[in-house]
């Protein structure tokens, strides 16, 4: 059961544009992750939030946790071909059995130089 | 590098057949989890164990396997290959301290590419 969903699923821009990513959930999650991954590479860790609301930068990309922390956003900033990857946001929950980790959908992003 | 190793990079085998895939995880890491990677599924998890425990179980088929050893490398094992187990699998480790832990993201591995013929 995917838990959390991620839109839009692709996205192709020009560079230079700005977008937005979307990460849904009906669960609340202890923290959310952002990941990017490139191809033939495993995911990397963007950013975590963690409070409700809570809003992180790193140079051009934007994360924000929803205040009930179900949901988070990433938005990119004059996006560059570099930017180029599928962006994975990863909820964190702490059961009796330890942390867990559930993935989104992914969006895969394609900048266009 | 995360420093998460796994081996082998590229695997293709025939339906029926059995492989195993390794992973290493990085230095300090108690927890490996292991996930399956498609195109028309995402990431899915398969299964956690925890300093040689298992953990937790997502959704690991009955033909699969795992286990984590004293040295905390873990090993994935595929049983009765179908052509739909063709994916990537991906290892990952964190640190977990045992509690909750907000700040203990994942480290992923490059991922073993499995093909099924």
């Amino acid at each position: 059961t995917q838990l959390l969903e991620q839109s839009p699923q692709f996205l192709s821009i020009q560079e230079g544009e700005n977008l937005t990513v979307y990460c849904n959930s009906s669960s609340v999650f202890s923290s959310l992750q952002w990941y990017r991954q490139e191809p033939g590479e495993g995911p990397v860790l963007l950013v975590t939030v963690v409070t409700g609301g809570e809003v992180k930068k790193l140079k051009r990309l934007t994360f924000q946790f929803g205040d009930a922390r179900k949901d988070s956003s990433l938005h990119i900033t004059a996006a560059q071909p570099g930017d180029t990857g599928l962006y994975l946001c990863a909820g964190h929950s702490w059961k009796n059995t330890g942390n867990q980790f559930y993935f989104g959908t992914g969006t895969s992003l394609t900048v266009i130089p | 590098d995360s420093g998460v190793t796994q081996t082998p990079k590229h695997l293709i085998t025939a339906t029926g057949q059995r492989v195993t895939l390794r992973c290493s995880p990085r230095s300090g890491d108690l927890s490996v989890y292991w996930y399956q990677q498609s195109l028309d599924q995402g990431l899915q998890f398969l299964i956690q164990y925890y300093n040689g425990e298992e953990r937790a179980k997502g959704n690991i088929l009955e033909r699969f396997s795992a286990q984590q050893f004293p040295d905390l490398h873990s090993e994935l094992n595929l049983s009765s290959l179908e052509l739909g187990d063709s994916a990537l699998y991906f290892c990952a480790s964190s640190v977990d301290p045992g509690t909750s832990s907000r700040n203990s993201p994942l480290h992923f591995g490059n991922g073993t590419r499995l093909t099924v013929t």
